[in-house]
């Protein structure tokens, strides 16, 4: 079975200030790890995914994340956030034995000015 | 443009009446999937559907049901036998395969009274 865990339900930062969103995973075989945002009241959208290759990769609106095949983590980092960045984040695992994605429970970020 | 999408974006039932949420995509993907949302628990499968005229449950199907007549359309149905059924409801699709992103629309906000 897959899971992930989001270790942290709210992030609060200040503007302009860096920012890292904690997500780690259990799953026996190979995965494939995505991030979604949710603006509030919206359906998710696609920040960035892991699939093979480099495990740093490069989404949207300047977020990236590293993939930690040791640590099981795909922690997503901002160097500079913006009040535009206040939404959920969601960390999602598939994997080849489960022909579905598994969500996390979500990081609440919110950028204060 | 291409899209999904969802209506109504809020919808409000009597406790005991069935309501079915309307689910459209024209991306031409084969694949559909309803998600429930509740606050602080993610998204969690009800059910998806990888090709016309089959589905499988998800992790939470009790109480709903769903049909797949045609590649575009995915409506679930919230019965009277789903026992908490207010949340907030996205359907999103994808091509078939395991490491292509899932597009969501924009959400129902369904409220039992």
């Amino acid at each position: 079975a897959q899971s992930v865990t989001q270790l942290d339900s709210q992030v609060p930062v200040f503007e302009e200030a860096p920012v890292e969103l904690r997500c780690n995973y259990s799953s026996s075989v190979s995965v494939y790890l995505f991030w979604y945002v949710q603006y509030p009241n919206q359906g998710l959208q696609l920040l960035l995914k892991y699939l093979s290759g480099s495990t740093l990769v490069k989404g949207i609106n300047g977020f990236e994340a590293e993939f930690n095949k040791s640590q099981t983590s795909f922690h997503l980092r901002k160097p500079s956030v913006h009040i535009s960045d206040t939404a959920e984040y969601f960390c999602a695992v598939s994997s080849g034995s489960a022909r579905q994605l598994t969500f996390g429970s979500g990081t609440q970020l919110t950028v204060l000015p | 443009d291409g899209g999904i999408t969802q209506s109504p974006k809020y919808l409000f039932r009597k406790e005991g009446q069935n309501v079915t949420l309307s689910c459209e995509q024209n991306l031409n993907h084969d694949a559909m999937y309803w998600y429930r949302q509740d606050p602080g628990q993610g998204l969690r499968l009800i059910y998806y559907s990888q090709i016309v005229n089959d589905f499988q449950k998800g992790d939470i199907a009790e109480g709903y049901s769903v049909s797949r007549e045609k590649k575009e359309s995915f409506p679930l149905t919230v019965t009277s036998a789903q026992k908490n059924p207010t949340a907030f409801y996205l359907c999103a699709s994808s091509l078939e395969s395991l490491t292509v992103e899932q597009f969501f629309g924009p959400g129902t906000r369904l409220t039992v009274l």
